[in-house]
């Protein structure tokens, strides 16, 4: 069973360009989530979709960030203009039952974004 | 808002040593989880702790849940090049809410 997969691995960008992250769940995987880690600090949470509604949306930055689920299969994250502060590493996880005890999310190998 | 603390940041240790490392937040959690992040990977969970005391073993790697539910332990025995990586714990209050993660602890193993 394949994973959760993300594109690109890497991106560098300048200050002000349009970036598009995008994340392929595990199949079957209602839940998806976007995080980001900023060099050195914790992960932290930006938002949760299940199938193509956004759960929570509590931790996106600012309106600069777009994230997009159509159909409930895979999901963008749009940053416009970016930002120096941005660059970080931008992690999708996905898992089956959010509100059950004992849920597992499943994280992707990350998206490493670095702003010029 | 909630926010957990790793100690140590990070820490070189020499093959076959073993290691501990902890977690520990200003609230309450109910859910501990451990990841570990090998280089250009995402998180991979390691252990799942669901109850206050509860010590879980997955190989060489035991973890508990605080009696307090403040603070979780990962302990790591006879350590092997291959546990390089950074260690994150992650926390969550209740069922259904959004976990919340600690900054990390880098571990080096020397050969």
């Amino acid at each position: 069973e394949a994973g959760v997969t993300q594109f690109p691995s890497h991106s560098v960008i300048e200050k002000g360009q349009t970036v598009t992250l995008r994340c392929d769940p595990i199949s079957g995987h209602d839940n998806l989530y976007w995080y980001r880690r900023v060099m050195g600090k914790e992960i932290k949470f930006l938002l949760h979709f299940v199938k193509e509604s956004k759960q929570d949306e509590s931790g996106m930055p600012n309106n600069r960030f777009l994230a997009e689920r159509t159909g409930g299969t895979y999901s963008t994250l749009k940053v416009q203009p970016a930002e120096l502060e941005d660059s970080g590493v931008y992690f999708c996880a996905s898992s089956q039952d959010p509100g059950q005890r004992q849920e597992t999310q499943y994280f992707g190998p990350g998206t490493r974004l670095l702003v010029l | 808002g909630q926010q957990l603390n790793q100690s140590p940041q990070s820490m070189f240790i020499q093959e076959g040593e073993d290691v501990s490392m902890n977690c520990t937040s200003s609230s309450i959690f109910n859910t501990w989880l451990w990841y570990k992040q090998d280089p250009g990977e995402g998180p991979v969970l390691l252990i799942a702790l669901y109850k206050a005391g509860e010590l879980t073993s997955n190989g060489r790697l035991t973890a508990q849940f605080g009696i307090t539910r403040k603070d979780s332990f990962l302990n790591i025995s006879a350590s092997i090049p291959s546990d390089v990586g950074i260690y994150f714990c992650a926390g969550r209050d209740n069922y259904g809410q959004n976990f919340v993660f600690g900054p990390g602890t880098r571990l080096s193993v020397l050969p």
